[in-house]
Order: C-alpha cells, then sequence, then structure tokens
C-alpha cells in the first residue's frame, strides 16, 4: 500500500522558532509538493521537487524554504515562524511521467499553530 | 496560468446524482483536469482524471466540453459518506487547485 507519511500531525510553536516539517514517501517518486491549506483558500503550492536537490518555487514560497537530500525525503523550513504562518501543510509525491498527468499521493497533513 | 473556479458549497440528498462545475478559462494545450476528494483530517484524495469529452470510473464521470474551458464532475447517487471536499486541478507545468467544493449529502 502506497504510502506518504509526515512527521507531526499537530505541531505547536511560538512566532521566531525555526521549524522542521519533514515528508517520507515509499514510491520511489521523483516528484514531490509541500502545500498549505486554509479555509476558503484551498490548496497553495509552496515548493515542489522533482529530483534530488532540485528544487522550484511555487506560488507562495516567502517565508518557507526546502530540503530534498534524498529522494524518498522532502522536507519545509520555516526559518523564523510567524504567526500568519499557521496552517495545515499537506505533502504530495507523483511519479516521473509530466507532474500534470499523474495521480498525487498526499500525506495526513500537519496542523501547524505559531504563537 | 489556469485559475479554477468552483461553487464553494453544494447540498445533496442520498440516492440523488451531483454535478460540480469548475471552470477554467485559461487552460493551457497540454494542461489535464484532475478532481480530489477530501474529508476531514485527511489529506485528498485522487477521484478522476481527464484531457476532452468524456471519462468514467467506478467512482465517478468527469465531462468535459470541447473548449475544455470548463469540466464537471458527476457523482452518481451520492450516499452520506459522500460529503467531503472537491476539488478540481489543472495541472500542466504546476499545480493549481481551486478553492474547492464543500458536498453535503443529507438523509
Amino acid at each position: 500500500d502506497v504510502k506518504v507519511t509526515q512527521s507531526s500531525r499537530y505541531l505547536v510553536k511560538r512566532t521566531g522558532e525555526k521549524v522542521f516539517l519533514e515528508c517520507v514517501q515509499d514510491m520511489d517518486h521523483e516528484n514531490m509538493f509541500w502545500y498549505r491549506q486554509d479555509p476558503g483558500l484551498g490548496l497553495r503550492l509552496i515548493y515542489f521537487s522533482y529530483d534530488v536537490k532540485m528544487k522550484e518555487k511555487g506560488d507562495i514560497p516567502e517565508g518557507y524554504s526546502v530540503s530534498r537530500e534524498k529522494k524518498e525525503r522532502f522536507s519545509l523550513i520555516l526559518e523564523s515562524a510567524s504567526t500568519n504562518q499557521t496552517s495545515m501543510y499537506l505533502c504530495a509525491s507523483t511519479g516521473r511521467e509530466g507532474l500534470g498527468l499523474n495521480e498525487q499521493f498526499f500525506g495526513p497533513g500537519t496542523r501547524l499553530t505559531v504563537l | 496560468l489556469a485559475k479554477t473556479t468552483q461553487p464553494i458549497s453544494m447540498d445533496s440528498y442520498e440516492g440523488q446524482e451531483v454535478n460540480i462545475t469548475c471552470s477554467h478559462n485559461n487552460i493551457a494545450t497540454n494542461d489535464y483536469i484532475t478532481w480530489y476528494q477530501q474529508f476531514p483530517s485527511q489529506g485528498p484524495r485522487f477521484i478522476i482524471q481527464g484531457y476532452k469529452t468524456k471519462v468514467t470510473n467506478e467512482v465517478a464521470s468527469l465531462f468535459i466540453p470541447a473548449d475544455r474551458k470548463s469540466s464537471t464532475l458527476s457523482l452518481p447517487r451520492v450516499s452520506l459518506s459522500d460529503t467531503a471536499v472537491y476539488y478540481c486541478l489543472v495541472a500542466g507545468a504546476l499545480m493549481r487547485f481551486g478553492a474547492g467544493t464543500r458536498l453535503t449529502v443529507k438523509p
């Protein structure tokens, strides 16, 4: 059974802290994504990666960075967390053939609260 | 970049057919249209994907007109367990999810 796992379901951090969100997939997928989900705004793409050590900005990269040192792992980093980054964060992965062609497999999400 | 627009919410009753339409006026030639379903506290799950005309699988149908500027997800005979948020995604080079449609199925 295919699986995308995220390191935490719930996380509470303080303003200014450095936050790491980890995502691991066991499907040998080339492409991995980080989204944030907010009420009324749907899913917005933060960053994606199509290969190890490669990354591309999505629609809302400001305040975030990413790291992909291994194929199965994609990390989202909040260098200095702010209250407006309180949100649900979702990780997803897909295979090689054309980003739009493939089914995206999502993790369960991490609900981050920044106080 | 293709932007999608969906109704914010819809109500239905068990056993009815539900049609959810997504507008994507500036869809690109190489974009595919994909629909996802999301239950509370879970990540979205793939339902169906198409490029043009009609696609049908065991859970839904997807209707795409010739100009591809909209698409309609059709759920036949919905049940209470179909209550969820449904997202339309137009994707080629980048992913563009809509804001989602919250479907509530009533007994």
